[in-house]
């Protein structure tokens, strides 16, 4: 079944490092891709998305972009703040009734100034 | 300010009682979704609607309930033959299933004494 794989943490950097955090898929057709945040102890927000092959979602200085040839929507921000301190999640939503969205395990980012 | 709203924040139970949580939203989208959340887990689904009255069982299903009586409310029980329910609880919706977006709301904290 369809299913999305992104690297264990936690990530640990300094103010203002480049971040990477991986995230592969495995499904049947053309699912859409997301990127959700999650603070402690509240819900998931949605950072960003893309909904087909080539696209690039942004927001807050964070980007992904949906490749279909290596199956993957890394996450990438070129400086961190320690506002990004959070938990990442990568989101896959397959296109057809009768589904929700399959969520990756999370990723730990710790930012420290 | 449209968006979902679950109550309480906290909950304690003791063992062996049923516990209903509470998810309303006001953004007039069909589907809803309840997902558990546990250290290191990331998001498992529970049951998810894409109608008033439907409801289908999701990853984890067993030792839950939910009902799907108006468009804006999506309750889940915690049943007392769920093993290990302490965990914490978020519900979800989108516009329709399948690939769009879902917007969370702040979930809800279950500790089972």
């Amino acid at each position: 079944g369809d299913s999305v794989t992104q690297m264990e943490g936690p990530v640990t950097l300094s103010e203002e490092a480049f971040l990477t955090i991986n995230c592969t898929y495995t499904a049947t057709g053309y699912p859409s891709l997301f990127w959700y945040v999650q603070y402690p102890g509240e819900g998931l927000q949605l950072l960003l998305k893309a909904t087909k092959a080539d696209d690039k979602g942004s927001n807050k200085g964070f980007e992904a972009t949906y490749r279909k040839e290596t199956t993957s929507f890394h996450l990438e921000k070129g400086s961190v703040q320690v506002s990004d301190s959070a938990v990442y999640f990568c989101a896959l939503g397959p296109n057809q009734a009768g589904t929700a969205l399959i969520f990756g395990k999370g990723t730990t980012l710790s930012v420290s100034s | 300010d449209g968006g979902i709203t679950q109550s309480p924040k906290y909950l304690f139970r003791k063992e062996g009682q049923n516990v209903t949580l509470s998810c309303e939203q006001n953004l007039n989208h069909d589907a809803m979704y309840w997902y558990r959340q546990d250290p290191g887990q990331g998001l498992r689904l529970i049951y998810y609607s894409q109608i008033v009255n439907d409801f289908q069982k999701g990853d984890i299903a067993e030792g839950y309930s939910v009902s799907r009586e108006k468009k804006e409310s999506f309750p889940l029980t915690v049943t007392s033959a769920q093993k290990n329910p302490t965990a914490f609880y978020l519900c979800a919706s989108s516009l329709r299933q399948g690939g769009t977006e879902a917007f969370f709301g702040q979930g809800t904290r279950l500790t089972v004494v």
